[in-house]
């Protein structure tokens, strides 16, 4: 089955600054990957979400880029605000099944 | 729209008791999850309903099943509770199974002693 791997599994970053997430997959038949935002003791929330026909995609300050050869995928944000601060999850879908296999989760601090 | 809805929200069982968490959706999603959460462990999918009238074993479904009841509701039951059995659970939905994003509902936290 599917396999994801997430790192960091913590970030700590200054308001302002960049971060990045990065997941690996293992199943090359995975073509749909979310990224979640889970605040404390919330729902996950989709963010954004990209498809394997596509290499990037934006949507203000949140990223994701896919190298499906290297069979992974990242999340960048920028000017990071001390609301981004939550755990976030990446996940990969693929296969004949119906299973969307999540990362452990990055906890993103960013502190004021 | 109230997306998916989950009760109860806190719950606290004694080992041996038996429980059943309700799940309602109210988007016309055709697939319908139930996963659990503990620290450090992300999100592991117990069962899941692709579509009305089926359900399957996703990663950890000892312990645990599942009922379909019709297109809007899939619930959970937990037979004969254990210690172990102590987490937050999600229920889900998506439009289909199939390249979708899933809508969680705000989860239940389950307390086995």
């Amino acid at each position: 089955g599917e396999n994801v791997e997430q790192h960091p599994s913590t970030l700590s970053v200054q308001e302002g600054d960049s971060a990045v997430i990065k997941c690996t997959y293992s199943d090359s038949a995975s073509n749909y990957f979310p990224w979640y935002k889970q605040e404390l003791g919330k729902r996950p929330q989709l963010i954004i979400d990209i498809r394997s026909n596509v290499g990037e995609k934006k949507d203000q300050r949140i990223a994701v880029t896919l190298n499906k050869t290297a069979k992974h995928f990242s999340l960048h944000i920028t000017e990071t605000q001390p609301e981004d601060s939550a755990v976030y999850f990446c996940a990969a879908w693929g296969g004949s099944n119906y299973k969307l296999t999540f990362g452990k989760g990055t906890l993103l601090t960013v502190n004021p | 729209n109230a997306g998916v809805t989950q009760t109860p929200k806190f719950q606290v069982l004694k080992t041996g008791q038996s429980m059943t968490l309700q799940c309602a959706q109210d988007m016309n999603h055709n697939s319908m999850y139930w996963y659990r959460q503990d620290p450090g462990m992300g999100l592991r999918l117990i069962y899941y309903s692709a579509s009305e009238g089926t359900t399957d074993k996703g990663e950890v479904p000892n312990g645990y099943n599942v009922s379909r009841l019709n297109k809007r509701e899939f619930s959970l039951r937990l037979e004969s509770a254990a210690p172990s059995q102590t987490s937050v659970y999600f229920c889900a939905s998506s439009v289909t199974g199939i390249n979708q994003p899933q809508h969680f509902g705000d989860g239940t936290r389950l307390s086995i002693l």
